[in-house]
């Protein structure tokens, strides 16, 4: 759960694309992941979650996969609009709900 | 239904003074975290209170003190500020402390250190 520095990846879409966001995660207990959408100046906006027992599961424009032999995590957004556009963060609960946080994506949404 | 709620917005505060921030949990949640998040990275967990005691900590000096109240708000304390301590502040909070309880997140507290 190791957080990198100031440069971010950066993911590029067009609009009315479908976009995925990868993450690894590090501890192999962790047993809840959650997506966060971040935009510029506001705290965390819950996603959609995943338990351990899950492999996948669907939102509305959103799907979470998860593996738990390569401790890997997915979010994949359907057709992709310029309000999507924001810094995507993982998070694996630990222990008793607290989050150890991913690196970070920035998805940008081309018009 | 109200979100978490957090005060104040932005503050600046010069070294070596305190602050305290505060957070007013989700509608029916009794555990609140704080995080604290830097400029281009993730947040990172700070401590976490349930039932009105500190239940776990993140590796934070001891500078960073917290409170929880009957009602479950909670505030967030700072002492001696370092120019390091400039960040977004962040409030979750959660039902019963345990995995996997959805997580909320307030939109935080900005504080600036000069």
């Amino acid at each position: 759960g190791e957080n990198v520095g100031l440069h971010l990846p950066t993911l590029s879409v067009q609009e009315g694309d479908n976009s995925i966001i990868n993450c690894a995660y590090s501890n192999s207990a962790s047993d809840y992941f959650i997506w966060y959408k971040q935009e510029s100046g506001k705290g965390p906006q819950f996603i959609i979650d995943i338990r351990s027992n899950m492999d996948k599961r669907q939102g509305q424009r959103v799907t979470v996969l998860l593996n738990k032999t390569v401790k890997h995590l997915s979010l994949q957004i359907a057709a992709t609009q310029p309000g999507d556009s924001a810094v995507y963060f993982c998070a694996e609960n630990e222990y008793g709900n607290k989050l150890v946080f991913g690196a970070g994506t920035i998805l940008r949404v081309k018009s | 239904d109200a979100g978490v709620t957090q005060s104040p917005t932005h503050l600046i505060k010069t070294r070596g003074q305190q602050v305290t921030l505060r957070c007013s949990p989700k509608s029916g949640h009794d555990t609140v975290s704080w995080y604290q998040q830097a400029l281009g990275q993730g947040p990172q967990f700070i401590f976490q209170y349930y039932e009105e005691e500190e239940r776990q900590r993140g590796n934070f000096p001891d500078r960073f003190s917290g409170h929880q109240f009957p009602n479950y708000s909670s505030e967030l304390n700072v002492n001696a500020l370092l120019l390091g301590d400039s960040a977004l502040y962040l409030c979750a909070s959660s039902l019963g402390g345990t995995s996997g309880n959805t997580i909320y997140f307030g939109e935080g507290s900005w504080l600036t250190v000069v």
